[in-house]
C-alpha cells in the first residue's frame, strides 16, 4: 500500500514564524498535492506538483510556497504564519498514469493540524 | 472548473437505518467522481469511484453510489448503518483531462444507538 507520511501531526506556532510542513510518499508517485481543510469548506487545493521541481498553484496559494527537490518529498512553507492559516493541512499523492488523465485516486496522509497564535 | 455540492452538513441516523448522502456536480460532461471518508484524527480514505463504467458503483464497508447523468448526481448510500460509520464524508469530482480534484464541503454522519 502507498504510504503518505506527514512529519508533524500537531504544531503550534506564533504569528510571523516560518513554518515547514513535510510530506513523504514511498511509492514513486509523480503527483503530489497540498490541501487545506476547514470546517464547512471541505478541502481546498493550495499547490500541486507534477514532477521534481515542478509546481502549480491551486485555488488558495496566497501566503504559501512549496518545494519539491526530490520525488518522494513535497514540502509546504508558510513564510510568515498568520492566525488565518490555523487549519488542518493534508498532503496527498497520486500514482501512475499521465498527469492529466486517468482516474487514479489520491492517497492522503494523516494530516498536520497547525495552530498559529 | 468543476464544483461539488453536498446537501446537508450533518446527517444523523439510527443504527440499522439507511444512510443517504447527497452529492451533485456542476459539469454537463461526465467527470470522474469519488467518495472519501475521514474518521476522527485521520486522513481521507477512498470509499469508491466512478470512472464511466457501471453507473452503480460498489465500495468498501457496504457503501455504494449511483451515477445519474440526467440529475448530475452521485449520491452515496448504505442500507444499514453501523456505529463505525460515524465519520465525515466527502464527495469529489475531477474532469477527465484535469489534474485537479474538487471537494464538496463534507457531510458529518452521526449514528445513534
Amino acid at each position: 500500500d502507498v504510504k503518505v507520511t506527514q512529519s508533524s501531526r500537531y504544531l503550534v506556532k506564533r504569528t510571523g514564524e516560518k513554518v515547514f510542513l513535510e510530506c513523504v510518499q514511498d511509492m514513486d508517485h509523480e503527483n503530489m498535492f497540498w490541501y487545506r481543510q476547514d470546517p464547512g469548506l471541505g478541502l481546498r487545493l493550495i499547490y500541486f506538483s507534477y514532477d521534481v521541481k515542478m509546481k502549480e498553484k491551486g485555488d488558495i496559494p496566497e501566503g504559501y510556497s512549496v518545494s519539491r527537490e526530490k520525488k518522494e518529498r513535497f514540502s509546504l512553507i508558510l513564510e510568515s504564519a498568520s492566525t488565518n492559516q490555523t487549519s488542518m493541512y493534508l498532503c496527498a499523492s497520486r500514482g501512475q498514469g499521465s498527469t492529466f488523465s486517468g482516474a487514479n485516486v489520491l492517497t492522503f496522509g494523516a494530516g498536520s493540524r497547525l495552530t498559529v497564535l | 472548473a468543476q464544483s461539488v455540492t453536498q446537501l446537508g452538513s450533518h446527517v444523523s441516523v439510527s443504527e440499522g437505518a439507511l444512510v443517504l448522502l447527497r452529492c451533485n456536480y456542476s459539469s454537463s460532461v461526465p467527470p470522474y467522481l469519488f467518495w472519501y471518508v475521514q474518521y476522527p484524527n485521520q486522513g481521507l480514505q477512498l470509499l469508491l469511484k466512478y470512472t464511466s463504467a457501471a453507473t452503480l458503483v460498489k465500495g468498501i464497508n457496504g457503501f455504494e453510489a449511483e451515477f445519474k447523468k440526467s440529475e448530475t448526481s452521485f449520491h452515496l448510500t448504505k442500507p444499514s448503518a453501523h456505529m463505525s460509520d460515524a465519520a465525515e464524508y466527502f464527495c469529489a469530482v475531477r474532469d477527465v483531462n484535469d489534474y485537479k480534484l474538487s471537494f464538496g464541503a463534507g457531510t458529518t454522519v452521526t449514528v445513534r444507538a
